[in-house]
């Protein structure tokens, strides 16, 4: 089965501290994308990161890398010197290349404190 | 480029009422879906297309049809109302399947409720 795990609901972070966000994956595809995307109270949805199965390098984007460890299966995103506009909802999402279907998380609320 | 457009943003249905949520984008992207988000269960794809003509279901399609006449719209049809479709609805599209660093533009959503 395809599935993607967020096993933190909530999370706290203090201003200018990193964070990391963990993230699981399942499917038996070998050619997939995992995204991360954030959604503030505001509602929308904002993408953050994406990395490929193949790629070699993690993906990074000014503050937001991707850890991605193939052999376990995970891809957490690491959000560097925290800020108080970080403060939202953030889900990490799977597009197996077979299905045409991306499949989210249940997210990540974080909250960053002064 | 307007992106991705929904309407409306608010509606509230009584059980049994049909409707059809809106959605359009003005960037040329073959790939759309919908999602309806509700607590604590993330996004739940609805529907999708990869072009016109061309839909498929997704993980939660019962109670829904779409349709895809042309590339730029992907209406969401409810046909019976129930509540347990109240939610939030997001439509989004990309250029193509997320084989790439092609990322999904979201709409600003439609939040619905069935009483």
């Amino acid at each position: 089965a395809q599935k993607i795990t967020q096993t933190q609901p909530g999370m706290f972070v203090q201003e200018k501290e990193a964070v990391t966000l963990d993230c699981t994956y399942d499917t038996s595809d070998p050619s997939y994308g995992l995204f991360w995307y954030k959604q503030p109270s505001s509602g929308e949805m904002i993408f953050l990161i994406y990395q490929g199965s193949y790629d070699q390098q993690n993906a990074t984007e000014g503050r937001y890398s991707l850890n991605f460890q193939k052999a376990r299966k995970s891809a957490n995103l690491v959000i560097s010197a925290s800020q108080l506009g970080d403060s939202a909802m953030y889900f990490c999402a799977m597009s197996p290349s077979g299905t045409y279907k991306y499949i989210f998380g249940t997210g990540t609320r974080l909250k960053v404190l002064a | 480029n307007a992106g991705v457009t929904q309407t409306p943003k608010f509606q509230v249905l009584k059980t049994g009422q049909s409707m059809t949520l809106q959605c359009a984008q003005d960037m040329n992207h073959e790939y759309m879906s919908w999602y309806r988000q509700d607590p604590g269960m993330g996004l739940r794809l609805i529907h999708y297309s990869v072009g016109a003509g061309i839909t498929d279901q997704g993980e939660v399609p019962n109670g829904y049809n779409v349709s895809r006449s042309t590339t730029e719209d992907f209406p969401l049809r409810l046909l019976s109302a129930a509540p347990s479709q109240t939610s939030v609805y997001f439509c989004a599209s990309s250029y193509s399947f997320g084989d790439s660093d092609d990322e999904q533009y979201f709409g600003p959503g439609t939040r619905l409720t069935v009483t």
